[in-house]
């Protein structure tokens, strides 16, 4: 099956500080790559949706300015949470959806991130 | 803004069938029923979906009810490692938008 990837797994930043999330489609192509944040113990809410070449749509609540997604590349989405604070540490998920069959989203592991 | 609804949590003896159940009485005609599962800390884990018709594969079976207003995840014989919250997702090929999920435990 298709398989989405994510680096890093984890990350431990400081407060003031920006990270990079990336998240790759490594056999297939995806048109279509999706952003989540999960917090403990709840679900997972979609942040942003983008596609390859263009901007990507926000959910209503999801700053821009704070979690800039670029989607510049076929296999190659990256999420940078810039300015992060405490309040941003999350799990992070992204998932993609191919050219071909564009009913199959694929999820990738996650990311972990914690600002101290 | 899910479209289903499911019982928050349930529970299962290792090695019986666990049926996981769904509603999504305003689903559309062309939205796919999908369900994933999610262990603790990792990413969604694909498990099946279907439209109309009941499907199986090898982790499970969909029952769709014919209304498609509801719908069943069966897992035939649970072990400990089906520990995780189940996801139900009405699909449209626009995004998906996950609920609240059932936490299925499965005891020795």
């Amino acid at each position: 099956g298709a398989v989405v990837s994510q680096h890093p797994s984890w990350v431990i930043c400081k407060s003031g500080t920006s990270v990079k999330i990336e998240c790759r489609s490594l056999d297939f192509q995806a048109t279509t790559m999706f952003w989540y944040r999960q917090f403990p113990k709840q679900s997972l809410m979609l942040m942003a949706t983008s596609n390859e070449g263009s901007k990507a749509t926000y959910e209503q609540g999801v700053e821009k300015d704070k979690f800039l997604i670029n989607h510049a590349s076929l296999t190659l989405s990256t999420l940078t949470v810039t300015s992060a604070h405490p309040e941003d540490s999350s799990f992070y998920i992204c998932s993609a959806r191919g050219t071909v069959f564009t009913y199959e989203q694929y999820f990738g592991p996650g990311t972990r991130l914690t600002v101290t | 803004d899910a479209k289903t609804t499911q019982p928050t949590s349930m529970d299962c003896a290792e090695g019986r069938a666990a049926n996981l159940p769904c509603n999504h009485s305003t689903i559309s005609g062309n939205e796919y029923v999908y369900w994933y599962r999610q262990i603790h800390s990792q990413g969604p884990q694909y498990i099946i979906h279907g439209l109309k018709n009941n499907e199986t594969n090898e982790m499970a079976s969909l029952i769709i009810t014919e209304d498609r207003k509801s719908s069943t995840l069966i897992l035939p014989h649970a072990t400990l490692r089906d520990t995780a919250v189940y996801y139900c997702i009405v699909y449209n090929n626009n995004d998906m938008r996950f609920g609240a999920g059932t936490r299925l435990t499965v005891k020795p």
